[in-house]
């Protein structure tokens, strides 16, 4: 099957600095990647929505300054956490939309712990 | 409402069947989802069902649907300590997924 990862899986920083994740899908073109945060015993939660080469689209109550994405190419998105606070301390999830927007990829996930 | 709902937590003597039940919100979704997310992992889709379906087997994961009612089943016959995982439930929507909140499956020997 279609093969989604992410960059770096673990990451800690200091409260005011920025973290990017990488997610690229390995072996197909994704014209549409997704980006999830995922809360303790909560559902998977929609950030945005990437589409390679325009902006992205932000869920509601999603701030676009704070997580900014960035879909370069059809096999590359990032999402920045910038000025990262504790309260961003998360697991974040991409997916990549292979052939339909109905089937979805994932990655393996990057936890950011943000001291 | 928005929700898709499951139950949070089952526990499963080994070798006995796992049912996980869930609950929707969107009688026009065209699919609906199981995934599988093991400790510290990203989500594994297991298993997807076609809204005109009302069964899907595929080797030990049964998929229900009852269009109805709304409401998705999964079982997993002879549960192994490797199906130890979070099961989400999930619904397509116009231009996304929307998921439940995931139910824990504990094995017990």
């Amino acid at each position: 099957g279609a093969v989604v990862s992410q960059h770096p899986s673990r990451v800690i920083c200091k409260s005011g600095t920025s973290v990017k994740i990488e997610c690229r899908s390995l072996d197909f073109q994704a014209t549409t990647m997704f980006w999830y945060r995922q809360f303790p015993k909560k559902s998977l939660m929609l950030m945005a929505t990437s589409n390679e080469g325009s902006k992205a689209t932000y869920e509601q109550g999603v701030e676009k300054d704070k997580f900014l994405i960035n879909h370069a190419s059809l096999t590359l998105s990032t999402l920045t956490v910038t000025s990262a606070h504790p309260e961003d301390s998360s697991f974040y999830i991409c997916s990549a939309n292979a052939y339909s927007y109905n089937e979805q990829f994932f990655g393996p996930g990057t936890r950011l712990t943000v001291l | 409402g928005e929700d898709v709902e499951q139950s949070l937590f089952l526990s499963v003597r080994e070798g006995d069947s796992s049912v996980i039940n869930c609950t929707y919100t969107d009688s026009s979704s065209t699919y609906l989802y199981w995934y599988k997310q093991e400790p510290g992992a990203g989500l594994q889709l297991l298993t997807y069902i076609f809204s005109n379906m009302d069964m899907k087997q595929d080797q030990r994961l049964t998929v229900l649907l009852n269009k109805k009612d709304k409401h998705l089943s999964l079982r997993i016959a002879d549960t192994q300590t490797g199906d130890s995982a979070i099961y989400f439930c999930a619904e397509s929507r116009v231009d996304k997924i929307i998921f439940g909140k995931g139910t824990r499956l504990h094995i017990l020997p």
